[in-house]
């Protein structure tokens, strides 16, 4: 079964640093893709930034990296150069593309703030 | 382009009712899936359809049941309301069903239950 893990419920960044918010992950299954998203308090799931199993390179988008290590089975976002308005859950997810459908298995979130 | 909408925002049940939840998917998206997100947990996923027939379904009681339109807008109907139903329901519409495609959410609906 899959299974996503977050073991950060709570992380504290300076304005303008950097920070790395942890997510491991088992499945046996050997093409998924992994997923992250912010929540900020109005509820909306925003999506950040996807990496498939068989990338080859971590995937980038802006200020936002995936630190993918396929063998620790962890994909851990990082965030450069934090912002006031980076404040929010961060949601790391996981889809299993062996089924057909595309439904996602969730972690618990990790609250980030950042400090001005 | 318009995002994902969810209607209502906002939801006040007493235990026992029905409630119906609407979800219209971004435009050229056919897949909808629903989420459940209690209190301080990540969302759990519900059901999804694609082209109006459902191709997932989440370990959810049989109160739970939804439909896809011809136009892939889609509702969520859960009967029979208990306490622990009050959640914040989310729509997440993509292209098709699997093959790699990423879920964009709606804002939710947020359910209380008394």
């Amino acid at each position: 079964a899959q299974k996503i893990t977050q073991t950060q419920p709570g992380m504290f960044v300076q304005e303008k640093e950097a920070v790395t918010l942890d997510c491991t992950y088992d499945t046996s299954d050997p093409s998924y893709g992994l997923f992250w998203y912010k929540q900020p308090s109005s509820g909306e799931m925003i999506f950040l930034i996807y990496q498939g199993s068989y990338d080859q390179q971590n995937a980038t988008e802006g200020r936002y990296s995936l630190n993918f290590q396929k063998a620790r089975k962890s994909a851990n976002l990082v965030i450069s150069a934090s912002q006031l308005g980076d404040s929010a859950m961060y949601f790391c997810a996981m889809r299993d593309d062996q089924t057909g459908a595309n439904n996602l298995f969730f972690g618990t979130g990790t609250r980030l703030t950042v400090i001005p | 382009d318009a995002g994902v909408t969810q209607s209502p925002t906002h939801l006040i049940k007493t235990r026992g009712q029905q409630v119906t939840l609407r979800c219209s998917p971004i435009s050229g998206h056919k897949s909808v899936s629903w989420y459940q997100q209690v209190l301080g947990q990540g969302p759990q996923f519900i059901f999804q359809y694609y082209e109006k027939e459902e191709r997932g379904r989440g370990n959810f009681p049989d109160r739970f049941s939804a439909r896809q339109f011809p136009n892939y807008s889609s509702e969520l109907n859960v009967n029979a309301l208990l306490l622990g139903d009050s959640a914040l329901y989310l729509c997440a519409s993509s292209k098709i069903a699997g093959g790699g495609e990423t879920q964009y959410f709606g804002p939710g609906t947020r359910l209380l239950v008394l």
